[in-house]
């Protein structure tokens, strides 16, 4: 079974271009998770979606980033006007709701971006 | 908020040597905790998960205890391999979400295990 699949793994920026990330999570996972994960930190979540809902975005800096899924798979992550401080690895995530269950995180490789 | 604090932020061992990393936590909840493991150029993922009921998770030869008294949460292995030289994380479920979507992470433990 394939496993969660991001692009690009790399990408360098100028302060103020955009940059999109993509992700495809594992199939059939319902629920999908935006991280990001600066240097020598731990993962820190952005975003989350239950099928094509934003369930919480309360930790997305919502001037500059904004996240889709529109059809509840794939997802897209994009940043406006990257600045230096968004330096850092974005992590994707994906797993498949249990009730009220945990249900194991499944994660990326992640794409990590180096802002100029 | 919840938190999670890993104060050892690099750990050096030879092979066979023991291995003990330290967490403490801070919720308002009754914690399910989780040790996720990072290898270099890949993402997190689970080692093992500690709720309340169990106190106690093994897997690959690690085991992890958590002291509601002391609100920490340790992981161990008695006889560590190079293979197992990583990034790992302690990490707090988010109760509130009902199905623990929402993680914590700590800052890391870096475990270098030299030959």
């Amino acid at each position: 079974e394939a496993g969660v699949t991001q692009s690009p793994r790399y990408a360098v920026l100028q302060e103020g271009q955009a940059v999109s990330f993509w992700c495809d999570p594992i199939s059939g996972h319902d629920t999908l998770y935006w991280y990001q994960q600066p240097r020598d930190q731990g993962p820190q979540l952005l975003v989350y979606f239950r099928d094509e809902a934003v369930i919480d975005n309360s930790q997305l800096p919502s001037d500059r980033f904004s996240a889709v899924r529109p059809k509840g798979t794939n997802s897209t992550l994009k940043i406006q006007s990257a600045k230096q401080g968004d330096t850092a690895t974005y992590l994707c995530a994906s797993s498949f709701r249990l009730g009220a269950n945990y249900a194991e995180q499944f994660f990326g490789p992640g794409t990590r971006l180096t802002v100029l | 908020g919840d938190s999670v604090t890993q104060m050892q932020g690099q750990v050096t061992l030879s092979e066979d040597d023991f291995l003990f990393i330290n967490c403490t936590y801070s919720t308002t909840w009754y914690p399910t905790l989780f040790w996720y493991v990072q290898y270099p150029g890949e993402g997190p993922q689970l080692l093992l998960k500690v709720t309340t009921a169990n106190n106690k998770g093994i897997s690959r030869g690690f085991e992890a205890t958590y002291d509601k008294r002391t609100t920490s949460f340790h992981l161990q292995k008695a006889s560590v391999q190079e293979s197992d030289s990583a990034v790992y994380y302690c990490v707090l479920g988010d109760m509130l979400s009902g199905s623990f979507n929402k993680l914590t992470f700590g800052a890391g433990t870096r475990l270098a295990v030299c030959p």
